[in-house]
């Protein structure tokens, strides 16, 4: 398996404008997590998913964020209107009992 | 609330001296323990996990990890650390009936020759 792919791998975006952050998981784990790194507030859990279904949204900063997961194969994070707080690296990973496996990240900048 | 402290933000070691990055959990129950790495500009790599059983547990790259339950502690050990072990570590939690991961703030390992 190739492992978990996040694209894009760098986003410049300008205040305002919507940004959407892919991943596919691993074929077969159940659980896909969205994860948001930055200096100041290290690793956040924003939100996860169990078989496709959001199992815990506490995380997600505001309205601006939302995820889905339409099929066991695809993930999406989206932020609309993107500020340039949201500047960070997001990571998605996917986990089978519990062994989480991450992607190599989408580092976001938002001008 | 569960929480997950890595006391130290960075440490600096001598190469071929030993390591113990030291980790600490809040949570009412046992929960699944994790050791990752990440190297700059990467996702994070699986160290080793505690799930159950032998409080000692073995994983990649010469890792080990002791489970103290009366400590509430999971800390990381290398005898000898190589150059190339220079990274971040982050120590995970994974609570049961929900597999819901959080993470400490990390550790960023410096490795002196």
């Amino acid at each position: 398996d190739a492992g978990v792919i996040q694209s894009p791998r760098h986003e410049v975006t300008e205040m305002g404008q919507e940004v959407t952050l892919r991943c596919k998981p691993i074929s077969g784990h159940d659980y896909l997590f969205w994860y948001r790194q930055t200096m100041m507030r290290g690793l956040e859990l924003l939100i996860y998913f169990n078989n496709n279904v959001p199992i815990d949204d506490s995380g997600m900063p505001e309205d601006r964020f939302s995820a889905k997961m339409p099929n066991a194969s695809f993930s999406t994070l989206k932020i609309q209107p993107s500020e340039p707080r949201d500047s960070a690296v997001y990571f998605c990973a996917s986990s089978y009992q519990a062994e989480a496996f991450f992607g190599q990240g989408t580092r976001l900048t938002v001008v | 609330a569960q929480s997950v402290t890595q006391p130290d933000i960075h440490i600096t070691v001598s190469e071929g001296a030993s390591l113990e990055l030291r980790c600490n959990y809040s949570y009412g129950a046992t929960p699944y323990l994790f050791w990752y790495v990440q190297s700059p500009g990467q996702g994070l790599q699986l160290l080793l996990k505690y799930f159950s059983g032998d409080t000692l547990v073995q994983g990649i790259k010469g890792f080990e990890a002791e489970f103290k339950r009366s400590q509430s502690s999971f800390n990381l050990r290398k005898p000898s650390v190589h150059w190339s072990d220079a990274a971040e570590y982050f120590c995970a939690v994974a609570l049961t009936g929900g597999f819901k991961t959080i993470f400490g703030a990390g550790t960023r390992l410096f490795v002196k020759a």
